[in-house]
């Protein structure tokens, strides 16, 4: 199994700032996943964020607002960017097991935007 | 395009009884998976069951059993002897080979009476 810590876990922010939430894995994957969890709601699937290349992001998702990076195999970083109160979510990062039956996930990080 | 459809927004059940959350989904994808996870109200996300397109059985997974039918699409999930920690979000989620990323129905929250 894959363990996944994310950093912060949560978070209170202002306006217009940026967050950068960042995700390690204690081995390695070829992709990672970003996912959003807005209050009450499902997850939806931001991005998927391979080693040496840029996301790919869903529909309704952008580089300019939430900018990825993927140096290695084992981390990856999605920045929030220019934030306003509906940012206001968990963001979880989330791998792929070596068997494909298992996805693992972070805890997550809180964002709340004032 | 994947989409995952769970109509119950809310279920009760006794305190070990059984209980069935519905599952339907709709892919284009010939091999595919089916997943289930738990929400608990600490937000972190715990893998339950997965089941492959091609598996000829039904997957099972101590208390967790998936009802699997491949010719209406859908991908229940049956927990038997239902515990007061089973109390939580369910969510259940498709994976398609053609799109390599896991996409998440609304979800159900399950409460357990004592």
């Amino acid at each position: 199994s894959a363990v996944i810590s994310q950093k912060p876990s949560r978070d209170i922010c202002q306006r217009g700032t940026s967050l950068t939430i960042q995700c390690q894995v204690d081995s390695q994957v070829t992709m990672m996943f970003w996912y959003r969890q807005q209050p009450g709601q499902s997850l939806t699937l931001i991005a998927t964020a391979n080693q040496g290349s840029e996301a790919t992001y869903e529909s309704g998702f952008v580089i300019d607002k939430f900018p990825i990076s993927r140096p290695n195999l084992t981390f990856s970083t999605l920045t929030v960017s220019n934030m306003s109160p509906e940012d206001s979510s968990i963001y979880l990062c989330s791998v792929e097991g070596a068997k494909r039956e298992t996805q693992y996930f972070g805890p997550g990080t809180r964002l709340l935007v004032l | 395009a994947q989409k995952i459809t769970q109509t119950q927004p809310g279920m009760f059940v006794q305190e070990k009884e059984a209980v069935t959350l519905d599952c339907t989904y709709d892919t284009s994808d010939q091999s595919y998976g089916l997943f289930w996870y738990k929400q608990p109200s600490s937000g972190e996300m715990i893998f339950l069951i997965y089941q492959g397109s091609y598996d000829e059985q039904n997957a099972t997974e101590g208390r967790y059993s998936l009802n699997f039918q491949k010719a209406r699409k859908s991908a229940n999930l049956v927990i038997s002897a239902s515990q007061l920690g089973d109390s939580a979000m369910y969510f259940c989620a498709n994976e398609g080979t053609s799109y390599d990323k896991v996409i998440f129905g609304p979800g159900t929250s399950l409460s357990v009476i004592p």
